[in-house]
């Protein structure tokens, strides 16, 4: 079957760093999609990955290895407005997405 | 990026009965699609709404409990018949951004609907 785990939940201290992971078992991949999402709210597209490596956009970057099954989403200089759920996908090799169950970030004062 | 009107933002509806939730994006899209999520839960997508023809649905989601209209490439409704409280969830309408509407197109979402059936 496809899977993709993520924690459930982590906290974090405004103006640390976090790293979220991401680990995927698919049928194929045509790459792995992150997304935000506010209580309440709909989810909204952070990051898109397809290569291995790092892609960078400001505060947020987002890591790749295809050969390990592995995505990270790391966030620098937390504020309290990230705080919210972050939701991992992958595209597989029928570009459906498959979605994880999302990580809830709590961000403390 | 398109912008996506769907409404009603919220409703709680008796048993039994059916609800429309209409999905209205300001630029033409190729690629439209109903999502649900329970709450603390995955997103799940129930179908992909095409123009001019039947819906196609995922495992698990049927025509006649979630009836999907596409009149055209702005426009999209998705019905929940004869509600039981198991329906209670966030729907959320998404199309895919990007000038080529591919599937390495990133979603964008409406607000959803927040249903609550009693």
């Amino acid at each position: 079957g496809q899977n993709i785990d993520q924690p459930t939940e982590m906290t974090a201290t405004e103006g640390a760093i976090v790293q979220i992971n991401c680990t995927y078992q698919t049928s194929g991949f045509n790459g792995l999609f992150w997304y935000q999402q506010h209580a309440g709210e709909a989810p909204t597209f952070l990051s898109y990955n397809v290569l291995d490596g790092l892609e960078e956009k400001g505060r947020f970057s987002s890591f790749l290895s295809r050969s390990k099954g592995y995505s990270y989403l790391l966030l620098k200089e937390l504020q309290m407005k990230d705080s919210a759920s972050y939701l991992c996908a992958v595209l597989d090799s029928n570009y459906q997405l498959i979605w994880g169950a999302g990580t809830k970030l709590i961000i403390k004062p | 990026s398109a912008v996506i009107s769907q409404k009603p933002s919220r409703d709680i509806c008796q048993r039994g009965t059916s609800l429309t939730i209409q999905c209205q994006v300001d630029s033409q899209v190729t690629m439209m699609f109903w999502y649900r999520q329970q709450p603390g839960q995955s997103l799940t997508l129930i179908a992909t709404a095409n123009q001019g023809s039947e819906a196609t649905y995922e495992s698990g989601f049927v025509i006649d409990k979630f009836p999907i209209s596409r009149p055209n490439l702005t426009f999209s409704t998705l019905t929940v018949s004869n509600m039981s409280p198991e329906d209670s969830s966030i729907y959320l309408c998404s199309v895919a951004s990007g000038t080529d509407n591919s599937e390495m197109s990133p979603l964008h979402f409406g607000n959803g609907t927040r249903l609550t059936v009693t």
